[in-house]
């Protein structure tokens, strides 16, 4: 079975600098889907990037990056440029690409503080 | 905003009553699941649906129960409520990958609270 690891319960950075979240998880499958989630205090689940572990190239949205290093079994989310409105939970998640396997293993989250 | 409207968004009840929790979307998607949220565990899924009349367990799907009779609709029931099913709870919906990559997110509603007393 999947696991997904995030080692940091909480996490804080200074407005406007850069801060970078950890997620580990284990499998034994070589293709499948990695996931950042946003949760705010407003409870929402909010998709922040997601990278296809077939893709060498790590996916950017805007502010949000993240470093996939497949062999380490490593994604972590890298947020620049923080902002006070990415105060959240950030959970990582992983799904097999496998036909049927509809499962999304979460991790158990890190909270980020901004301090102004 | 994905089209998807849970309700009730708070509910509060009395161990051994039946609850049933509504998922709604607008956006015609195949897949639809329910997740339970509790502290220290992120997101667990209970039930998935995969089409209408289709689905299967999750992780943590003793004493729940779904059923999707229109492509629309996503019901969650516990049959008889425990005090151990005190949670939030999410839907999710998916779309498929068409004849690309399967390799679409899930999208989640805004939870609803359940307490049970």
């Amino acid at each position: 079975a999947q696991t997904v690891t995030q080692s940091q319960p909480e996490m804080s950075v200074q407005e406007a600098e850069t801060v970078t979240l950890s997620c580990t998880y284990d499998t034994s499958e070589s293709d499948y889907y990695l996931f950042w989630y946003k949760q705010p205090p407003s409870r929402q689940m909010i998709l922040v990037i997601r990278q296809e572990a077939y893709k060498q190239q790590n996916a950017t949205e805007n502010r949000f990056s993240v470093n996939f290093q497949k062999a380490a079994k490593s994604f972590s989310l890298k947020i620049s440029d923080s902002q006070l409105g990415d105060a959240a939970m950030y959970f990582c998640a992983y799904r097999s690409s496998n036909f049927g396997n509809e499962k999304l293993t979460f991790g158990t989250g890190t909270r980020l503080t901004i301090i102004p | 905003d994905a089209g998807i409207t849970q309700s009730p968004r708070h509910k509060v009840t009395e161990t051994g009553t039946p609850v049933t929790l509504r998922c709604h979307q607008t956006e015609n998607h195949r897949y639809m699941y329910w997740y339970r949220q509790d502290p220290g565990h992120g997101l667990r899924l209970i039930h998935y649906s995969y089409g209408v009349k289709d689905t299967d367990k999750g992780e943590v799907s003793d004493g729940y129960s779904v059923s999707r009779s229109k492509t629309e609709d996503f019901l969650l029931t516990l049959e008889s409520a425990t005090s151990s099913q005190t949670s939030v709870y999410f839907c999710a919906i998916r779309d498929t990958g068409g004849e690309g990559p399967d390799n679409q997110p899930q999208h989640f509603g805004d939870g609803t609270r359940l307490s049970i007393l």
